[in-house]
């Protein structure tokens, strides 16, 4: 089945730039969008990143993202990082030859 | 305001039956997926199955098929999640999400969700 692998943890310091990976276990990443989610501890998920580089309003452009076909692999960047960016972040596509949302397993942002 | 109001948080027993729900206000109830979305303490998501209001037209993640039931009352804009029997591995916050893009004329749907409800934990002990 496909899967998307996300590094556990990541840590950067306030005003710096992180980017968290997401990596598809085959196929390619591209045939399918690929999503993006922050978690705050205690809160539901919302949406930072759609359609693979979409941003929904009210999203600050600190938020951004791409596909890398060569590495099957997708990335979130947030710039000019706030203690407030402090989440875990998922990464979720569709699996078409399984019909089945996967998401990543989500990366821990640390903001010290 | 657009919202997905999810009902209380839940204790129950093993072996009992349980029913949760996911009331959607402020859009067109109709037209959007919703889907259901596990979160095992200390854990990820995981992508559970999704209704179609409009039709109730219903479709389970394989890991997840059998295990659940999702249904819709279009009348009062409520899904549901349902549990025959629990387990104590059932314990966990329960989202209900709706997904961001549907075109009812040509089937094209984006998988992603853009409004999120705030979950309902379940606690499954004997």
């Amino acid at each position: 089945n496909f899967m998307l692998t996300q590094p556990h943890s990541v840590s950067e310091s306030p005003g710096k730039t992180v980017t968290i990976s997401c990596t598809g276990s085959s196929g390619d990443i591209a045939s399918n969008y690929v999503q993006w989610y922050q978690q705050r501890p205690g809160s539901a998920p919302t949406t930072v990143i759609y359609e693979d580089y979409r941003r929904p309003s009210g999203v600050p452009d600190r938020f951004s993202a791409s596909i890398d076909s060569s590495s099957n692999s997708a990335s979130l960047t947030i710039s000019g990082l706030k203690t407030e960016d402090e989440a875990d972040y998922y990464c979720q596509s569709y699996d078409s030859t399984n019909h089945d949302v996967v998401f990543g397993g989500g990366t821990k942002l640390t903001v010290l | 305001e657009v919202q997905l109001v999810q009902s209380g948080a839940e204790v129950k027993k093993p072996g009992e039956s349980l029913k949760i729900s996911c009331q959607g206000s402020g859009y067109s109830f109709s037209s959007l997926w919703i889907a259901w979305v596990r979160q095992m303490p200390g854990k990820g998501l995981e992508y559970m199955g999704i209704i179609y209001p409009g039709d109730s037209d219903t479709r389970y993640s394989p890991s997840f098929q059998g295990q659940v039931t999702i249904s819709v009352d279009k009348s009062i804009r409520t899904v549901y999640l349902q549990w025959s029997s629990l387990k104590a591995s059932d314990t966990a916050m329960y989202y209900c999400a709706r997904q961001g893009y549907y075109d009812a004329l040509t089937g094209f749907q984006s998988w992603y969700f853009d409004l999120w409800g705030r979950g309902t934990l379940v606690t499954v002990s004997s």
